[in-house]
């Protein structure tokens, strides 16, 4: 099981252009996530799926957008990127069962920075 | 709303002195309640969780957390603390029937040799 994994490792983008970050879980989990982390900030969620099919909004998701694009993969898309979007993204995933909350597995997380 | 509170952004301790982490909580609910790991560069990984069952959370590495309902709080604690335990740790909750985490800002432990 790879668990989490999430492309690129690193990635430098000028102001203004788009990327988009690929995650993918291999544990079936219904549940995916993404976050960033800043400084002591400790992770924020910008967008979470509970399912295929559904993506929903978290704390910080002006200037993102995401895909559930099929059970295993989540995808989070800048479109123009803006230096206040430097961060550490990471993915996660967890089973759901009924209103009961399970943990959350990471990846190893996306350094972008936004010169 | 929940929300977790980590008292002290750096902690620093001897090799083989007691590791004490702080974490206080709000909910208005029974939480559910985690510990996470973060070594430099790396993702985050689970240390242990409180899931409303033993309220003494045994977890690896030799750390262990104990859900205080009255104090509100889920301190995190290790009896002699190692050099590979420096790393920066995070408390989350998330409220019964709520799939979403909220997390501290986390607290780096440095350990002195």
């Amino acid at each position: 099981n790879a668990g989490v994994t999430q492309t690129p490792k690193f990635q430098v983008l000028k102001t203004g252009q788009s990327m988009t970050l690929q995650c993918a879980q291999d544990m079936n989990h219904n549940s995916m996530y993404w976050y960033r982390q800043d400084p002591g900030m400790g992770l924020r969620l910008i967008y979470y799926s509970a399912s295929e099919g559904t993506t929903d909004k978290g704390e910080v998701p002006n200037g993102y957008n995401v895909s559930r694009l099929n059970k295993r993969e989540f995808s989070l898309r800048l479109e123009s990127a803006a230096p206040s979007q430097t961060s550490v993204y990471f993915c996660a995933s967890s089973k759901t069962s009924g209103r009961v909350s399970y943990e959350q597995y990471f990846g190893p997380g996306t350094r972008l920075t936004v010169t | 709303a929940q929300s977790v509170t980590q008292l002290g952004s750096h902690v620093s301790v001897s090799e083989g002195a007691l590791v004490l982490l702080r974490c206080n909580y709000s909910s208005s609910v029974p939480p559910y309640l985690f510990w996470y790991v973060q070594y430099p560069n790396q993702g985050l990984q689970l240390l242990l969780k409180y899931t409303s069952a033993a309220t003494l959370v045994k977890g690896i590495n030799g750390f262990e957390a104990e859900f205080k309902k009255s104090e509100t709080s889920f301190h995190l604690t290790k009896p002699s603390a190692h050099m590979s335990d420096a790393a920066e740790y995070f408390c989350a909750v998330a409220d019964f029937g709520n799939e979403k985490l909220t997390f501290g800002t986390g607290t780096r432990l440095t350990i002195i040799p």
